[in-house]
């Protein structure tokens, strides 16, 4: 079964702050993905990454950087933390075969004061 | 572009009556497939269903879909609502071109006794 991990699972940080936020997988995927969720605005995909050492921006990629420095992890960093920052982030994988089905982490609580 | 719309942001339903989640969507682009999502309470989305043939139900856990490419459409439906159906479902179409999945903004079902 596809397995995707991410830590921490909570976090709480502060105005200005440096986030980062890991993702591992043992798919074998080749695609990894960031999402933020909100109430009311669903699923929004922030980075994603198709290569090793390569990411592409998202829908909403503003105040985000994002890092792959290899298949198995992908990480989002914030640089300088915002409330409106304060979401659930929710890392998938994929692979190209098939219809790209996406598997997702757990999800990451972070909030922001 | 692309974009999936679920016009209901929140369906509330009695046990034991049939349910039903409307999504409709829009591609300029050649598609793979289309999902319904469900994520239940402080989990991670997972797949539901998922179709790729135009008019072929769909059926997994009581629920079905059909793909309608003439209607630009892929309802979910059920004959008979559980509590354990609550949870947010997210319809969503993958695309061929660059591996992304294209989600709508959810509908949060909730099934009362």
């Amino acid at each position: 079964e596809a397995a995707v991990t991410q830590s921490p699972r909570s976090k709480v940080a502060v105005t200005g702050g440096k986030v980062t936020l890991s993702c591992h997988q043992t798919n074998n995927h080749d695609y990894m993905y960031w999402y933020r969720q909100d109430t009311g605005h669903g699923l929004r995909l922030i980075h994603y990454s198709y290569v090793a050492d390569s990411t592409e921006k998202g829908d909403i990629p503003d105040g985000y950087k994002a890092s792959r420095p290899s298949q198995e992890n992908f990480s989002l960093i914030l640089e300088l933390a915002s409330l409106s920052q304060t979401a659930v982030y929710f890392c998938a994988s994929s692979d190209q075969q098939g219809v790209y089905e996406q598997y997702f982490g757990p999800g990451t609580r972070l909030t922001v004061l | 572009g692309d974009s999936v719309t679920q016009t209901e942001g929140l369906v509330t339903v009695t046990e034991g009556l049939p349910v039903k989640l409307n999504c409709t969507y829009q591609t300029t682009y050649l598609t793979i497939a289309f999902f319904w999502y469900v994520q239940y309470l402080n989990e991670a989305p997972q797949v539901l269903l998922k179709s790729s043939t135009d008019n072929k139900r769909t059926e997994h856990q009581g629920f079905h879909a059909t793909l309608h490419k003439s209607s630009s459409s892929f309802h979910l439906q059920k004959s008979s609502a559980q509590l354990s159906d609550s949870a947010l479902y997210y319809c969503a179409l993958s695309r061929r071109s660059n591996n992304r999945i294209f989600f709508g903004d959810g509908t949060q079902l909730v099934v009362k006794p």
